[in-house]
């Protein structure tokens, strides 16, 4: 069956302007979750969802970072008045469990770049 | 999270066995181990995950000692398309927060 997607791929976006990431989980997976990979880095928590309710906002690094999910399906994450610090990938991720957990199945990824 | 603690790097040949250990002494009762592989440019892709003793899938074993305070993933005669960064990661079941160290570079060879 299909895996996570994202999109886009690639994003350039100048300092201080507003970017939206999507992202599409595996079907009839409930949970999903947000992180970012920077460069030479491990992997950064940003937020839980369980269906369309966030129960685990805690990795958001700022208020410009605000994540939704509609239909508990698709996922948007967007980061207003970009920073180049926010330059990163940004995975999305989904899991079958009822219960948030470890077995995650990520996308591809979204690589953004704040010039 | 247990800390872990994997070898940086491992070098094979293709049509090898890997076996990748990773230490956890300080492991919980309800503590799971879980390994993931991430390619290049690539989102990490969940591999195995176990409690205790031995589990197999399609793709690696894990072995898990009594004690639990290592484990061991082994990938079966590996081809080139396996080289990638291997992670391992201990925490309880209800955890979710992935957090990766620096893993394990696995390189193969032909």
């Amino acid at each position: 069956g299909a895996g996570v997607s994202q999109s886009p791929s690639n994003k350039v976006t100048e300092k201080g302007k507003d970017v939206e990431l999507r992202c599409d989980p595996i079907s009839g997976h409930t949970a999903l979750y947000w992180y970012r990979q920077s460069l030479g880095q491990g992997l950064e928590f940003l937020i839980y969802f369980q269906g369309n309710s966030a129960p685990d906002k805690s990795g958001l690094p700022s208020d410009r970072f605000s994540a939704e999910r509609t239909g508990g399906s698709v996922s948007t994450l967007t980061i207003q008045r970009t920073q180049q610090e926010d330059s990163a990938v940004y995975l999305c991720a989904s899991s079958a469990t009822r219960t948030a957990s470890y077995e995650q199945y990520f996308g591809p990824g979204t690589r953004l770049t704040v010039t | 999270l247990a800390k872990t603690t994997q070898p940086i790097s491992m070098d094979s040949y293709e049509g090898q066995e890997v076996n990748i250990t990773c230490s956890h002494n300080n492991i919980a009762t309800n503590d799971y181990i879980t390994w993931y592989q991430q390619f290049p440019s690539q989102g990490p892709r969940f591999i195995i995950q176990g409690y205790k003793t031995k589990v197999t899938n399609e793709v690696a074993s894990l072995f898990i000692p009594a004690d639990r305070k290592s484990s061991t993933l082994s990938l079966p005669r590996v081809s080139l398309s396996d080289t990638a960064v291997y992670y391992c990661l201990v925490g309880d079941i209800n955890d979710y927060k992935l957090s990766f160290g620096a893993g394990t570079t696995v390189t193969v060879r032909a």
